[in-house]
């Protein structure tokens, strides 16, 4: 597709579990993009990828979560051992270049129950 | 870090115009910009301006920057059931030739007929 694409849309998980939420974002866009959006609290800066590499982890707000991308491409944000306040909305943008404008997907919603 | 402050809700009647504002903290902030969410949906862009300007027009959309009060708004002519959504403002410096951007908590538009 044209746009950045998120997978699942949906994910309801259970407390402990682990999952994996995946990004495919425009084809040539070399700066990825996760944030993380809670109820009331706006969005919140998680991680960025240029290419291959994460220049920028500091929004990861613990251990329990960590990203890769590969081939330049598709990324996936993986939670280990979920918690209920990590019930959120998971926002995936891309862009261009670097300091470019963002192109957001749908995002995938995350319940933990 | 930055801190951007937004109103969370602003109800207006089709036709008037809509005026939302936001502040922020960091003076150093190079990339000013205004997001729509409608429900279900991502991220859209809708204008931008940069740190140098104090007005920008684009259709029924304008942005004022008082860089002196750190104060960002955006109005919205003629404003018309369709513009119902959230509107976020973002801004940020570019770091490292990446723009790391922090978001308000977004305003809600309800526009009644």
């Amino acid at each position: 597709g044209a746009g950045v694409s998120q997978s699942p849309s949906n994910k309801v998980t259970e407390k402990g579990k682990d999952v994996e939420l995946r990004c495919d974002p425009i084809s040539g866009h070399t700066a990825l993009y996760w944030y993380r959006q809670s109820l009331g609290q706006g969005l919140e800066f998680l991680i960025y990828f240029q290419g291959n590499s994460a220049p920028d982890k500091s929004g990861l707000p613990s251990d329990r979560f960590s990203a890769e991308r590969t081939g330049g491409s598709v990324s996936t944000l993986t939670i280990q051992r979920t918690q209920q306040e990590d019930s959120a909305v998971y926002l995936c943008a891309s862009s261009p270049r670097q300091a470019g404008e963002l192109f957001f997907g749908e995002g995938s919603r995350l319940t933990v129950l | 870090g930055e801190d951007v402050e937004q109103s969370l809700f602003l109800s207006v009647r089709e036709g008037d115009s809509s005026v939302i504002n936001c502040t922020y903290t960091d003076s150093s902030s190079t990339y000013l910009y205004w997001y729509k969410q409608e429900p279900g949906a991502g991220l859209q862009l809708l204008t931008y301006i940069f740190s140098n300007m104090d007005m920008k027009q684009d259709q029924r959309l304008t942005v004022l920057l008082n860089k002196k009060d750190k104060h960002l708004s955006l109005r919205i002519a003629d404003t018309q059931t369709g513009d119902s959504a959230i509107y976020f403002c973002a801004v940020g410096p570019i770091l490292s030739g990446y723009s790391t951007l922090t978001f308000g908590k977004g305003t809600m538009l309800l526009v009644s007929p």
